[in-house]
This record gives structure tokens, C-alpha cells and sequence, in this order.
């Protein structure tokens, strides 16, 4: 069955470090693949995209590596803060996409403590 | 200035009963979407409309109606509420074909079925 899972524990870390979470995916062609970001009673907000050809995108602290060998994406946090706080999404849009249809991961929780 | 508007942003309603929720987008964007997050956190997509026209529309009971007047409004209209049907309901919207299917959410309706 097709499935795209992320670590479904909170990811607990100290401000200054490096958060990394993790998105895989089975039985799925991804086009493409993106994450968002999502604050206690609001909706997600998109972060960032990456295309089946990319290995690797940035954006001011953050990087997200998609390897389609391992169906897997890695998202990364540098230099994290406190105000990096939220649940992430992960979501991916298959090759076969129906107009624009994204299939999301179940989210994983990061708490930055100071 | 909002880009994706619902409305209301919370309702509690009896078993049986049938309401609506009402969703916006200033963006210019042809395609608009309904997810429901539940209690997990785990988003899945409801139905999509393009330019007025039902694109997707996952397995929902038919209780679950979508409207489109125009292409910046869908609205979704739920019958005989169940207590099932208590959730985070999401309104989105894109542009699809510009080869990112970014998507804009709205701030959620959170419907409470007692």
C-alpha cells in the first residue's frame, strides 16, 4: 500500500542545534516533494519544494535533501530556535499528480528549548 | 490582506443538524481545496475544484457537499452531522499547472459535533 510516514515522536532539542526530521514514502512516484510548517491553531504554511532531479535545496537556515533511491526526505533546521517551535509536514504530489492533489505525511512535533 | 479566509473559525453543533463553512481566496488562484485534519494532526484532502469544476473528490460520505459559485469561493456543506465528523476542517487554494502546486491554506474551521 502507498504510505508516507515521519517520525511520528516530538523531536525534543536545544536552541543552537541542528533539528532533522524525516520523511519517507512507499510505493509513490513523487514529482516532487514539500514541506510546511504548521502553529498550534493555524493552517500549514509552505516552506519549501524539491524536485525528483534536486538532491538538495536551501533557504536561509533551512535544507531538505530528497533521495528517490532511498524514498526518503530529510529537513533540516540549523542554528534552531526557540521560535522554530511547530509541527512540520512533510507532503509530496505524485507523478501521475490529479490536480495539484497532495498527499501528506502525519506531521512531526519540534520543540526548540532556550 | 488575508489570502485564505473560512469562515466561522469554530463550530459546535448538535448531531443531525446540517451546517456550512464558507472559504475565500484573494490570491487569483483556479484551484481550491477542502482537507480535514483530525485528532492525529494527519491532513487529507476532501475534495479540489478547478475553475468551478470537481476535481478530486476522495472517498466522502455524500453528507459532504462542496459548492463552488466562482473560482475564489468553495464552500462545503455538511448534512446530518456526525460525531465523526468532529474535526479541523481546511480551506485551500493553488495554481496548478505552474509546476509547484504550492498550496495556501486557510486558518481552519474547527467543527465540534456533540
Amino acid at each position: 500500500s502507498q504510505k508516507i510516514e515521519q517520525n511520528s515522536e516530538a523531536l525534543n532539542i536545544q536552541e543552537g542545534k541542528t533539528a532533522t526530521l524525516t520523511c519517507n514514502y512507499t510505493n509513490y512516484s513523487p514529482a516532487y516533494l514539500q514541506w510546511y510548517r504548521q502553529d498550534p491553531g493555524r493552517g500549514p504554511v509552505f516552506l519549501l519544494l524539491i524536485r525528483e532531479n534536486e538532491k538538495e535545496k536551501r533557504k536561509e537556515r533551512l535544507k531538505v535533501t530528497f533521495d528517490t533511491t532511498l524514498k526518503q526526505s530529510l529537513f533540516h533546521i540549523t542554528a534552531s530556535q526557540p521560535a522554530d517551535s511547530a509541527t512540520y509536514l512533510c507532503a509530496l504530489v505524485p507523478i501521475y499528480n490529479q490536480g495539484g492533489k497532495l498527499i501528506f505525511g502525519q506531521g512531526t512535533e519540534l520543540s526548540v528549548k532556550p | 490582506d488575508t489570502a485564505v479566509s473560512q469562515t466561522p473559525k469554530y463550530l459546535v453543533t448538535q448531531m443531525g443538524n446540517d451546517k456550512s463553512i464558507k472559504c475565500e481566496q484573494n490570491l487569483g488562484h483556479d484551484t481550491m481545496y477542502w482537507y480535514k485534519q483530525d485528532s492525529k494532526k494527519f491532513l487529507k484532502i476532501m475534495f479540489s475544484y478547478n475553475n468551478k469544476e470537481l476535481i478530486i473528490n476522495e472517498t466522502v460520505p455524500n453528507r459532504f457537499s462542496p459548492k463552488s459559485p466562482d473560482k475564489a469561493h468553495l464552500n462545503l456543506h455538511i448534512n446530518s452531522l456526525e460525531l465523526g465528523d468532529s474535526a479541523v476542517y481546511f480551506c485551500a487554494s493553488s495554481q496548478i499547472g505552474v509546476g509547484t502546486d504550492t498550496q495556501y491554506f486557510g486558518p481552519g474551521t474547527r467543527l465540534t459535533v456533540l
